[in-house]
């Protein structure tokens, strides 16, 4: 089974300022790793995703994220964050070659942009 | 991309009456759909497994009799929250997988279904 932790419930954040939101997960398979973005009262928007390759994975609006096995962690950032990307973020992990396996979503992260 | 469809997105119904949710992949086919549900800041809980042409899996917990799955097509699953009541409120999205493809989920706008 795999289990998603993000660390953080809330992360507030000046404007312009830079950004991390942490994920750490837990398996005994390998596994593909997703970033997802919610908007108030809308569905789930992808962010990005590891699936091989290189561990820096770039993402939609400037996020990138990086897929560290040893820590098991595949943290998102974004160098200068805008008022705009205030929402809730999802890390969700699911196994490789899972078939009909669905995700597995952390709690989220609040991230919320002040002026 | 992928598109996946959510009808209705806002929902308000009476305690005690059936309320259909439907969940459309628009530009690919779907052989699983799966059901969430979403309690105010939380996080997406899975409901079931709706796969095509067979029985949905329901997660532990899940009252298969009141939320109803359907998936008749590789292009549509319904779910049907049966006789309502307060406690059933809540957002409810679905997702798809491609039959071909990378294994990513693409996600419905949500369903709000509030009951009176």
């Amino acid at each position: 089974a795999q289990s998603v932790t993000q660390l953080d419930s809330q992360v507030p954040v000046f404007e312009e300022a830079p950004v991390e939101l942490r994920c750490n997960y837990s398996s005994s398979v390998s596994v593909y790793l997703f970033w997802y973005v919610q908007y108030p009262n809308q569905g789930l928007q992808l962010l990005l995703k590891y699936l091989s390759g290189s561990t820096l994975v770039k993402g939609i609006n400037g996020f990138e994220a990086e897929f560290n096995k040893s820590q098991t962690s595949f943290h998102l950032r974004k160098p200068s964050v805008h008022i705009s990307d205030t929402a809730e973020y999802f890390c969700a992990v699911s196994p490789r070659n899972s078939g009909n396996t669905p995700l597995v979503f952390g709690k989220g992260t609040r991230l919320s942009v002040i002026a | 991309g992928a598109v996946v469809s959510q009808h209705p997105s806002w929902v308000i119904c009476k305690s005690g009456t059936s309320v259909k949710i439907e969940c459309r992949s628009l530009d690919f086919q779907a052989t699983t759909m799966f059901w969430y549900r979403q309690f105010p800041k939380q996080s997406l809980m899975l409901m079931a497994t709706s796969n095509e042409g067979s029985k949905a899996t329901y997660e532990q917990g899940v009252e298969k009799d009141k939320f109803l799955i359907n998936h008749a097509s590789l292009t549509l699953s319904t779910l049907t929250v049966t006789s309502a009541h307060p406690e059933d409120s809540s957002f409810y999205i679905c997702s798809a997988r491609p039959s071909k493809g990378a294994n990513v989920l693409t996600f419905g706008a949500g369903s709000r279904l509030t009951v009176l």
